[in-house]
């Protein structure tokens, strides 16, 4: 079964929109990290924000984090074409694996 | 470029086989993790490997199994495949024992007929 689930599965946004998904988990973690897949290719790590930790920004990414809710949201602002690929949270539950949750697929319309 | 390796970049066999999939990590990562991403299945943990010992197991099927080698690189064997078995396999690599930035190879897939 999956830690982490992402909410809306599916996203589409006109380009200079911005972009919120959200995800929900189920166990105490040490951290949640952001990921984004271009179709059929391998993840690529965009952000990682730890327990202790409420909001973290990366460029026009913003990371919140909010554990009594067990729950993070990634907004990207001012939306690029660029920015059409899937988005997945994953979270490090101190069992040395990550675990991955189902992923929101984001599309930018020109 | 992550500068995790894995080949092949596919793969297609029939039901029954065995197939090894490969995975170079990136240069100094010790640890190797193995996912395998299904349109129904969401990309599932497999199994974790530091620097030679096995750290960690996900659903893994019996039919399933991996090891790392002193160089580091590691092999996920995959027998008597099934139409399931059909996914991307995906290689990552980080430097530490803890689930901290995964680096991850662009996946082997795998068809089986």
């Amino acid at each position: 079964s999956q830690q982490g689930e992402e909410d809306p599965q599916a996203l589409s946004i006109q380009e200079g929109e911005n972009a919120t998904m959200n995800c929900s988990y189920k166990t105490s973690i040490n951290n949640l990290q952001w990921y984004r897949q271009n179709s059929g290719r391998g993840l690529v790590h965009l952000i990682l924000i730890r327990s202790n930790e409420r909001e973290k920004h990366s460029g026009r990414l913003r990371v919140t984090l909010d554990t009594s809710k067990k729950s993070s949201s990634l907004l990207i602002t001012a939306s690029r074409a660029a920015d059409t690929a899937s988005y997945f949270c994953a979270t490090d539950a101190y069992d040395y694996k990550l675990s991955f949750g189902a992923g929101t697929t984001v599309t930018v319309r020109a | 470029d992550s500068g995790v390796t894995q080949t092949p970049k596919h793969l297609i066999t029939a039901t029954g086989q065995r197939v090894t999939l490969r995975c170079s990590p990136r240069s100094g990562d010790l640890s190797v993790y193995w996912y395998q991403q299904s349109l129904d299945q969401g990309l599932q943990f497999l199994i974790q490997y530091y620097n030679g010992e096995e750290r960690a197991k996900g659903n893994i099927l019996e039919r399933f199994s991996a090891q790392q080698f002193p160089d580091l690189h590691s092999e996920l064997n995959l027998s008597s495949l099934e139409l399931g078995d059909s996914a991307l396999y995906f290689c990552a690599s980080s430097g530490g024992g803890s689930a901290g930035e995964l680096f991850f190879g662009e996946g082997s897939r795998l068809t089986v007929l």
